[in-house]
């Protein structure tokens, strides 16, 4: 399995873009890039997915780079309620075996 | 659309004993997968059920084990169970195949 790397905390101006990025340079061609986030004791919540396209949702938007190396979320417009810990995952279709790693914890300030 | 339910939410058992989770999928989800969660060690994956069959099982102690129904309902269970063992438990349910996990609000297991 690819594994993925996002740096484990980062902060953000509410109002503001957030960018979310991870690293994914063993993702074979087969897998695609999920993100999740999982606000304070509650159970994760899906964002977005993609394999090689740009994707947008009413959400947030996933930016895949060419090589399918690295992919940086963002989330347009922050709000206090955006606050979580984000994760990206590199997932198989057909195994169905999602497995998290530490994610990035997001904070976004007033 | 009622969401994924588990039960119960809380509990808190002594070493030794053993305990049984139920998870209760959205409808029309035939995955389910269990995941434990720790301060230490993060989420991880436990195991996940399709059609009753165990089709992944990620690194834990023969104590953990699964179960899920005709009806797609689950249960994990866990036997012996140590100080270690205190955690959030956390099941997701998904249409078979999808990435997309839709995960109940967790029962929080304390171990004393």
């Amino acid at each position: 399995d690819a594994k993925t790397t996002q740096p484990p905390s980062m902060d953000c101006a509410e109002g503001r873009a957030a960018n979310l990025p991870c690293n994914h340079s063993t993702i074979s061609g087969n897998e695609y890039v999920y993100w999740y986030r999982q606000i304070h004791s509650q159970g994760p919540q899906y964002i977005i997915h993609g394999l090689k396209n740009n994707e947008t949702n009413e959400m947030a938007s996933l930016i895949i780079t060419e090589d399918r190396k690295s992919s940086t979320l963002i989330l347009p417009h922050a709000t206090l309620r955006d606050t979580a810990v984000y994760y990206c995952i590199a997932y198989l279709y057909n195994n169905n075996d999602m497995r998290f790693g530490a994610g990035t914890r997001l904070t976004v300030k007033p | 659309k009622a969401g994924v339910t588990q039960t119960p939410r809380y509990l808190i058992k002594t070493r030794g004993q053993q305990v049984t989770l139920s998870c209760s999928p959205i409808s029309g989800h035939r995955s389910v997968s269990w995941y434990q969660q720790t301060p230490g060690q993060g989420l991880q994956f436990l195991f996940e059920y399709f059609s009753e069959t165990q089709r992944n099982k990620g690194n834990f102690p023969g104590r953990f084990s699964g179960r899920q129904f005709s009806n797609s309902r689950s249960e994990m269970n866990v036997s012996t169970l140590e100080l270690g063992d205190s955690a959030l438990y956390l099941c997701a349910s998904s249409i078979q195949n999808t990435g997309e996990l839709f995960f109940g609000e967790g029962s929080r297991l304390t171990v004393l």
